[in-house]
Formats: structure tokens, sequence, C-alpha cells
């Protein structure tokens, strides 16, 4: 059974722009959450999604948004880039919220110059 | 609010020693409990959870865990630590049926020769 996919690995932006983070959740997964990992705030919880809705926000300001998919697929878009925004964006999958574990992908390193 | 303190952010062990990674939560709700494992450049890898029920919680590679309501714990423990055990070390408290996860800052488990 494959895993999270996350797409892509590594990406490297320039503030001010925008950019958009893909992740695949396990097949049957319908639940799909985001989380920002930084060396100095650690691993922080952005948003989930369940069903193409957002069920859980974090505390993140607006520049920080999501979708899903009816295939379960969800994206992440960050605008207006600032430095701060690098890190390591992690999706974690799981059947639903709950006794089901998140499942997490390899992530995505964003990188801001 | 969920929270979790992971006291002592390097644990140093020689192989073959105990593992004692140490955790503690503040629920405002009976909690979710999870450790997870994180490798360089890789996403977390669920170790165990609790949930409810039997409050020694087996999980893989060896790892087990005990809920201690009184205190507030998940210490999370190891016979006897292999090379392949260094790592980096992530508590997490979820309210039941919700996938907001809050993290621990985590704990570097290096393991000496």
């Amino acid at each position: 059974k494959a895993g999270v996919t996350q797409t892509p690995r590594y990406l490297i932006k320039t503030r001010g722009q925008q950019v958009t983070l893909s992740c695949s959740p396990i097949s049957g997964h319908r639940s799909v959450s985001w989380y920002q990992q930084t060396p100095g705030q650690g691993l922080q919880f952005l948003f989930e999604y369940f069903s193409e809705t957002q069920r859980n926000k974090g505390n993140f300001p607006g520049r920080f948004s999501g979708r899903q998919f009816s295939n379960s697929r969800s994206e992440m878009n960050v605008s207006t880039l600032e430095l701060g925004d690098s890190a390591l964006y992690l999706c974690a999958s799981s059947l639903e919220g709950g006794k089901q574990p998140q499942h997490f992908g390899d992530g995505t390193r964003l990188s801001i110059l | 609010a969920q929270s979790v303190t992971q006291l002592g952010s390097h644990v140093s062990v020689s192989e073959g020693a105990l593992v004692l990674l140490r955790c503690n939560y503040s629920s405002s709700v009976p909690p979710y409990l999870f450790w997870y494992v994180q490798y360089p450049n890789q996403g977390l890898q669920l170790l165990l959870k609790y949930t409810t029920g039997a409050t020694l919680v087996k999980g893989i590679n060896g790892f087990e865990a005990e809920f201690k309501k009184s205190e507030t714990s998940f210490h999370l423990t190891k016979p006897s630590a292999h090379m392949s055990d260094a790592a980096e070390y992530f508590c997490a408290v979820s309210k039941p049926f919700n996938n907001d996860m809050r993290f621990g800052a985590g704990t570097r488990l290096t393991v000496k020769p």
C-alpha cells in the first residue's frame, strides 16, 4: 500500500511569491492534515481537511490556505511568501479523525530567498 | 487546550542501555497520546498511541509507553538501545476524534557504541 506522497520534495522561492504544495493521501484515507516544522517553532498544526471541507484550523495567517479534492488529494497554498515561511511542510492522512493514527509523508522543504 | 512538554531536548545513551524519553501533557479532556520518530530528511513515523483502555502501550521496534493520568505523563521506554534508534522523537496529544495534534519540541536521541 503506497504511503502519503508529497510533491515536490524541495522548493526554492523568493519573497513575495506564492507556492502550492501537493499531498496524496494513503488510498482510502479521507482526512488530510498539514503541519509546518521549523527549528524555532517546532511542529505546528496548520489545518485539516475531511471530505473536501476544512474541519480544523491552527493559528496561522490567512496567507496559508488549503483545499481538498473529491479524491482526497490536498493542496496547500502560501501567498506572499516571507522568509519565515521557510520550513518543512508535512502532510498526514488518516481514515477519519480519532483513534486511527495519522500517517505522515516525507514533507516538502520550502526555502525562501 | 492541549499541550505537551518533552523533558530534555537531547538524550544520550550507550548501545544496550535503557532508553527513557519523558513526556508530560496538559489536556482539558481525556487525551489521545502519541509518540512519533523522525529520521533525517524524512517524515514522522508512528511508534505507538494511547487512546483508551490498557495504559501500557506497546509499539514498534521494542518501544513502549505508559499513560499515567495522575502524573499527566506518557514516557517512552525501550529496554535496550540500538544504534538504529538514533533519531528525533516527538510526543503529541490530541482531543478524541480530532486530528489537530499538538507536538512537543522533540528529543534527539543519540546512541553511543
